[in-house]
């Protein structure tokens, strides 16, 4: 199975911050990366798929970046909406996996 | 509008069976792949199943592996999870997620609001 590795697990930032979260996986995934928002008590929302293509309605302050094992998530200038959770995950290959998440809260 | 709506989950003891039920609606189900997520309370998520938009290939999580079986009505647009032999650590709301193309390697767009499964005695 693929393992995926995100970093921090958690991070404080204020309103306005510049804001990235790091996934690693285990072997090289080609891209196939996907990026979820998910806030407390909601189903997960799409943000970007194939590690940097925007999902239709997500503000362009999120963006992705990567290749091969190594992938970042940004948000160039961090909005109220913006506290979650946020995961990746590998579609790769069988089992699609996930990264334990990055938790944002307000400094 | 594409929408998917689950349900069947509840309060089952330690052994038991439930099937869970996500009714799809606004896509060709048919044409997508679709895989059931879960989420134990406090914890990240957890990849379960998925299944391809034909239902001739199906995959499975270690952790459910002989426990769960993924399956599909095209025909009534529902995907289906059986689940028996269920343990606590069953315990977590369940998604079921649609995938973007009909085969497995293809990324979650749609998800719906969830189901609680509660494994206690």
């Amino acid at each position: 199975d693929i393992q995926m590795t995100q970093s921090p697990s958690s991070l404080s930032a204020s309103i306005g911050d510049r804001v990235t979260i790091t996934c690693r996986a285990s072997q090289g995934i080609s891209n196939s990366l996907a990026w979820y928002q998910q806030k407390p008590g909601k189903a997960p929302n799409l943000l970007l798929f194939a590690a940097s293509r925007l999902e239709s309605g997500v503000p362009s302050r999120f963006s992705g970046h990567g290749y091969g094992t190594d992938y970042t998530l940004t948000i160039s200038s961090l909005q109220p909406e913006d506290f979650a959770t946020y995961y990746c995950q590998q579609y790769y290959s069988s089992p699609q996996t996930f990264g334990q998440g990055t938790k944002v809260e307000i400094k | 509008e594409v929408q998917l709506l689950e349900s069947g989950g509840g309060l089952v003891q330690p052994g038991g069976s439930l099937r869970l039920s996500c009714a799809a609606s606004g896509f060709t189900f048919s044409s997508y792949a679709m895989s059931w997520v879960r989420q134990a309370p406090g914890k990240g998520l957890e990849w379960v199943s998925g299944i391809s938009g034909s239902g001739d290939r199906t995959y499975y999580a270690d952790s459910v592996k002989g426990r769960v079986t993924i399956s599909r009505d095209n025909s009534k647009n529902t995907l289906y999870l059986q689940m028996s032999s269920l343990r606590a650590e069953d315990t977590a709301v369940y998604y079921c997620a649609k995938l973007t193309g009909p085969f497995y390697n293809y990324y979650m767009d749609v998800w719906g609001k969830g189901t609680t499964v509660t494994v206690s005695s």
